[in-house]
């Protein structure tokens, strides 16, 4: 059975930094574009950051663009994301998902870590 | 402020039809792949549409997907009260070079 599961998320305050993690299993991982996808309380769902396969491609949302960082570990089946200078707007559950937009779409999405921003 | 535009909330009876629109732009919906998504409450977000009307595999032919000029359609026939949920439309924006998504819209069954 597929799974992704997150880990990391926390309490931090504002201006500090978190690294999330998401372990990948039952598929292959090199084979997929992963996403990160955030969900504010009560909001609806917001695109955070993607990656490809290979990692020579990045993408990221303008709200996060040049404070986050999204990376991959393909021999260890991990994705990741550094999460530097942090605001309160930040909080959310974050979502590790399979997939891109586009071909295939984002196919299976992990249960999400929430993060909290607050002092 | 999303940058597709979803209605907030549409509701209809168990058994019937009900659609839910999605309004973009040429730079988003209009020249790519639409995918829609439902999120039970209290879940992460599940797959129902790819490539604008496509089902993946598990996904009852009651869902269809479509897509005209800038816009797309979630389409849900046979209502049934597990179907009570939000919503969310999603596509690549090439001029923002980013994942977008609907603001989501919430369906109730009455």
């Amino acid at each position: 059975e597929v799974q992704v599961v997150e880990s990391g998320g926390g309490l931090v305050q504002p201006g500090g930094s978190l690294r999330l993690s998401c372990a990948a299993s039952e598929f292959t991982f090199t084979n997929y574009y992963m996403t990160w996808v955030r969900q504010a309380p009560g909001k609806g769902l917001e695109f955070v950051a993607n990656i490809n396969e290979d990692g020579s491609e990045r993408y990221y949302a303008d709200s996060v663009r040049g404070r986050f960082t999204v990376s991959r570990d393909n021999a260890n089946n991990s994705l990741y994301l550094q999460m530097n200078s942090l605001r309160a707007e930040d909080t959310a559950v974050y979502f590790c998902a399979r997939g891109r937009f586009g071909v295939g779409g984002i196919d299976f999405w992990g249960r999400g870590t929430l993060v909290t921003v607050s002092s | 402020q999303s940058v597709l535009t979803q209605p907030p909330s549409v509701s209809a009876a168990p058994g019937q039809k009900v659609t839910i629109s999605c309004a973009g732009r040429s730079s988003n919906i209009g020249n790519n792949y639409v995918s829609w998504y439902q999120q039970l409450p209290g879940t992460a977000p599940k797959l129902l549409i790819y490539e604008t009307n496509k089902r993946p595999s598990g996904i009852p032919d009651r869902f269809s997907g479509s897509k005209s000029g800038s816009s797309a359609t979630l389409g849900i026939t046979g209502l049934q009260t597990g179907d009570e949920a939000d919503y969310y439309c999603a596509t690549w924006d090439s001029r923002l070079s980013g994942g977008v998504f609907g603001g989501g819209t919430r369906l109730t069954v009455l």
